[in-house]
């Protein structure tokens, strides 16, 4: 199956840094999600984006199928940011399978 | 409000009794599955469904049993659970496009289990 690599696994920002998280993975993708899990567990859709750069407020996400990597921006971060951030690739090969990477613990301070 | 629903959100039962784990959506989705959540090992696919009368296995799905009877329901059944099936569950769902993959996935709340 296909191979999900997150980095970094682990970051800490202070209010107001910007961040690049990244997502490798090692097989082509239909499509690509990320995902926000917060504090408490629940897990929020960032971006549906299997090529391209889209924008949601404070956050955006370039996914570059072609090359295997997708790239999650946080700007201007706030301690509501904390959380972990996942990817998740859609294998071209595996029509009902969603792939998660391990995730990248984010803690924002104030 | 489009969403998908799980009941219960928490449970904590002993070893070997029978539970089931519901999950609804209303977006129509013929897409559908399980996953379990468990620390250092991310999510990892339980069952999936592509549409009614239609289910696979994912990567654990050891001591798990599904159904898709009805469109908008696919319920996560322990038969016999176990303390190494304590974990958070989530059931997702989504369209499927005409060439048969699926479009973006969406969670519900999470269901916390803990067997003793």
């Amino acid at each position: 199956g296909i191979q999900v690599e997150q980095s970094p696994p682990d970051l800490i920002l202070q209010e107001g840094a910007n961040s690049t998280l990244r997502c490798n993975f090692s097989d082509s993708v239909n499509n690509l999600q990320w995902f926000h899990q917060n504090p408490w567990g629940q897990l929020i859709n960032l971006f549906y984006i299997p090529s391209g750069t889209k924008q949601n407020g404070r956050l955006s996400a370039t996914t570059v199928a072609t090359e295997r990597y997708s790239l999650l921006y946080i700007s201007s971060s706030q301690t509501t940011d904390s959380g972990v951030y996942f990817c998740a690739p859609h294998s071209t090969d595996s029509w009902g399978k969603l792939q998660f990477g391990a995730g990248t613990q984010v803690v924002v301070t104030p | 409000e489009a969403q998908v629903t799980q009941n219960p959100r928490y449970l904590i039962t002993v070893t070997g009794k029978k539970l089931t784990v519901t999950c609804s959506q209303n977006m129509n989705h013929e897409y559908m599955s399980w996953y379990r959540q468990d620390p250092g090992l991310g999510l990892r696919q339980i069952y999936y469904s592509m549409n009614v009368e239609v289910t696979d296995k994912g990567d654990v799905p050891e001591g798990y049993k599904v159904s898709r009877k009805e469109k908008r329901n696919f319920p996560l059944i322990l038969e016999s659970p176990s303390p190494n099936q304590t974990s958070l569950y989530f059931c997702a769902s989504s369209l499927r496009q005409p060439s048969g993959s699926i479009n973006e996935q969406f969670f519900g709340p999470g269901t916390r289990l803990t067997v003793l």
